[in-house]
């Protein structure tokens, strides 16, 4: 079993629409969560960090089920411009990040 | 402008041949890291340095060496032993919060 998972996707979707992505991770010792955005072969970009509580930025909602081990990331009306690829990362405890492979997610007119 | 310079942004290599990808960071932050990316993958750690003078293997650092003389710079060589070098290579810092930074990557291919 891969340490993260992730649905590769395309999640195809309409501007204005509401899209959820979920990222399961099998090492119960992870301790810091995180999405990132990558665009079309750029450098991946931190989208924002998952504390235990869940928090918001804007149309971005992250949250953290450590139960049962997956993190999750809520876009509200999404835009074109979201269009690019997600990937969640996690620390076990090295001060180094395990990725996931990655979302793509396709916001269409 | 505090940030990660990778260069060169295309680098092409002969079977056979070793060579050095340059990361440089004037942000200050103690770790640096080596990721490798292949298409339609997530990243995989190679190496990375929590501090001057010391590092650690990564998930993948067969075929692969790095130095880290220097806070501002971390250098990883592709080695002759490294089958299948083609990729996209991201180095990147972490901050003091955990949230790691990523520079520009530098994309190797094998002629």
């Amino acid at each position: 079993r891969k340490e993260v998972e992730q649905d590769p996707g395309p999640f195809n979707v309409p501007e204005g629409a509401t899209v959820a992505f979920n990222c399961t991770y099998s090492n119960s010792a992870s301790q810091s969560f995180f999405w990132y955005r990558q665009d079309c072969r750029k450098e991946p970009k931190l989208l924002m960090s998952v504390y235990s509580s869940g928090n918001e930025d804007g149309r971005f909602t992250a949250q953290l089920n450590r139960a049962s081990q997956y993190i999750s990331l809520l876009i509200r009306d999404s835009k074109l411009s979201d269009s690019a690829t997600y990937l969640c990362a996690l620390d076990t405890g090295r001060r180094a990040l395990t990725f996931g492979s990655g979302t793509r997610l396709q916001v269409q007119p | 402008d505090g940030g990660i310079t990778q260069s060169p942004k295309y680098l092409f290599r002969k079977e056979g041949q070793n060579v050095t990808l340059s990361c440089e960071q004037n942000l200050n932050h103690d770790a640096m890291y080596w990721y490798r990316q292949d298409p339609g993958q997530g990243l995989r750690l190679i190496y990375y340095s929590q501090i001057v003078n010391d590092f650690q293997k990564g998930d993948i650092a067969e075929g692969y060496s790095v130095s880290r003389e220097k806070k501002e710079s971390f250098p990883l060589t592709v080695t002759s032993a490294q089958k299948n070098p083609t990729a996209f290579y991201l180095c990147a810092t972490l901050d003091r919060y955990n949230e790691q930074f990523f520079g520009p990557g530098t994309r190797l291919t094998v002629l």
